[in-house]
């Protein structure tokens, strides 16, 4: 594998389910990152992790629980999401850590739909 | 607040149709301007990073221009498979992105 890499690709959940979303990235970089694009709309950032841990939230509902147990793999873990959510959600990683300028590169996405 | 602004919002080209798609930008301390590729139902894949007014770079029929208000993506003599939704992005502090709406380009053969 190489680069950054999602699965699963494609998730259908009810409203009561609990689902999680992974990312791995294979490019030895020190930051992670939780985007969601909804149709129309421009790539929002969610979650930003440094060396593991969480610099950023950009105030994302609690129904929303992000995970990074290592530099390389992070988690997306969700529960009791509304219709509104069904989008698609794209993990990327950076070689520095933030503050500085350095080029984020994305994984494939996790489409998500939520019934 | 940081706004990036995207034009136009879609473009028709027929192969070989040069044309330029425009991504103006107000912020406060630009540190860097990002351009991004994105096919339909996949992540956006990175072309290019432009640091500073007057910086340019290119890429095969592409090329990345940067002013103080604003960067434009020129594209030569297009191809079908150049047909994706273009993505501009800024970066001003931190790690924080803020992109733009995007322009979706079609090249008709």
């Amino acid at each position: 594998e190489t680069g950054v890499t999602q699965t699963p690709r494609h998730l259908v959940m009810g409203m009561t389910n609990k689902k999680s979303l992974k990312c791995e990235q294979h490019l030895g970089h020190n930051a992670m990152y939780w985007y969601k694009q909804s149709a129309k709309k421009p790539l929002e950032l969610m979650f930003v992790y440094n060396f593991k841990e969480q610099t950023e939230n950009n105030s994302v509902p609690s129904r929303f629980s992000p995970e990074c147990p290592n530099s390389s793999h992070l988690f997306l873990h969700l529960h009791t999401l509304q219709p509104e959510d069904s989008a698609l959600y794209l993990c990327a990683s950076s070689g520095k850590p933030s503050g500085t300028t350095d080029t984020q590169y994305f994984g494939p996405g996790t489409r998500l739909t939520v019934l | 607040e940081d706004q990036v602004t995207q034009s136009p919002e879609a473009l028709r080209l027929q192969e070989g149709e040069s044309s330029s798609l425009n991504c103006s930008y107000t912020v406060s301390g630009l540190r860097g301007l990002f351009w991004y590729r994105q096919d339909p139902g996949k992540g956006p894949e990175f072309l290019f990073t432009l640091y500073s007014a007057g910086e340019e770079k290119e890429k095969e029929r592409l090329k990345a221009t940067l002013t103080k208000k604003e960067s434009f993506l020129h594209i030569t003599a297009p191809k079908p498979e150049d047909s994706a939704t273009y993505l501009c992005a800024v970066q001003v502090g931190g790690s924080r992105l803020t992109f733009g709406e995007g322009t979706q380009l079609t090249v008709n053969p």
